[in-house]
């Protein structure tokens, strides 16, 4: 089965700052079959990426995916006050899919 | 629109069942998959399998295999997740999420189902 592991752990940022969130994973992701959910304190996630790249509905473009085979990135161009949470990277490749662990993005 | 309404928290004792619901609205219940996964306080996401309300088939993951089972009513466009023999190692928030087949992507979880388990 696949194993993802994000980095770093923490992301010490301030508002206006440009946010890069790496996803690694032990096998290659065929057909980019990547994702990336962010997750506020409190609330459920919610879908930001698909296929690597492909923005969810109603989600900004300062967020953008890229990447290929095991190593995939989330890119937050300029964070807003709103962008502070915890975002996981999910594969959808070959059964079992799975998550990463997370990275916590923080002021 | 698209909505997964969980029911509520629960506190239970160690060796008890849970059942938790998550009821659909706004999509066609029996065209998509419901999956289920828990994430332990400050920790990330467990997966725990999924249900095809068309068909009721299910597939559960190993870690799971014997204690847990997914079952779905279509008349009321609920599905249900039953954890057995719990442990304070189940205490978690359980999240139902919508995925249009068995591998994919969630494009709508529910608001999630916070468990205890406490002696």
């Amino acid at each position: 089965e696949i194993v993802l592991t994000q980095s770093p752990g923490t992301l010490s940022l301030s508002p206006g700052e440009r946010a890069t969130l790496s996803c690694r994973a032990s096998q290659s992701v065929s057909g980019g079959r990547l994702a990336w959910h962010q997750q506020r304190p409190g609330q459920a996630p919610r879908l930001l990426i698909y296929s690597t790249s492909s923005r969810a509905t109603g989600i900004p473009d300062r967020f953008s995916g890229s990447g290929s085979g095991t190593d995939f990135s989330l890119t937050i161009s300029r964070l807003e006050p709103e962008d502070f949470a915890v975002y996981y990277c999910q594969h959808y490749d070959r059964p079992p899919l799975a998550f990463g662990g997370g990275t916590k993005v923080e002021i | 629109q698209v909505q997964l309404v969980q029911s509520g928290a629960e506190v239970k004792k160690p060796g008890a069942s849970v059942k938790v619901s998550c009821k659909a609205s706004g999509y066609t219940f029996t065209g998509n998959y419901i999956h289920w996964l828990r994430q332990a306080p400050g920790q990330g996401f467990e997966y725990m399998g999924w249900i095809d309300p068309n068909s009721g088939g299910t597939m559960y993951m190993q870690n799971f295999q014997g204690r847990v089972t997914m079952t779905r009513d279509t008349s009321i466009s609920t599905a249900y997740m039953e954890l057995s023999s719990l442990t304070s190692d189940d205490t978690a928030v359980y999240y139902c999420a919508r995925f249009p087949s068995a591998l994919d992507v969630p494009p709508n979880w529910g608001q999630g189902t916070l468990v205890t388990v406490s002696s």
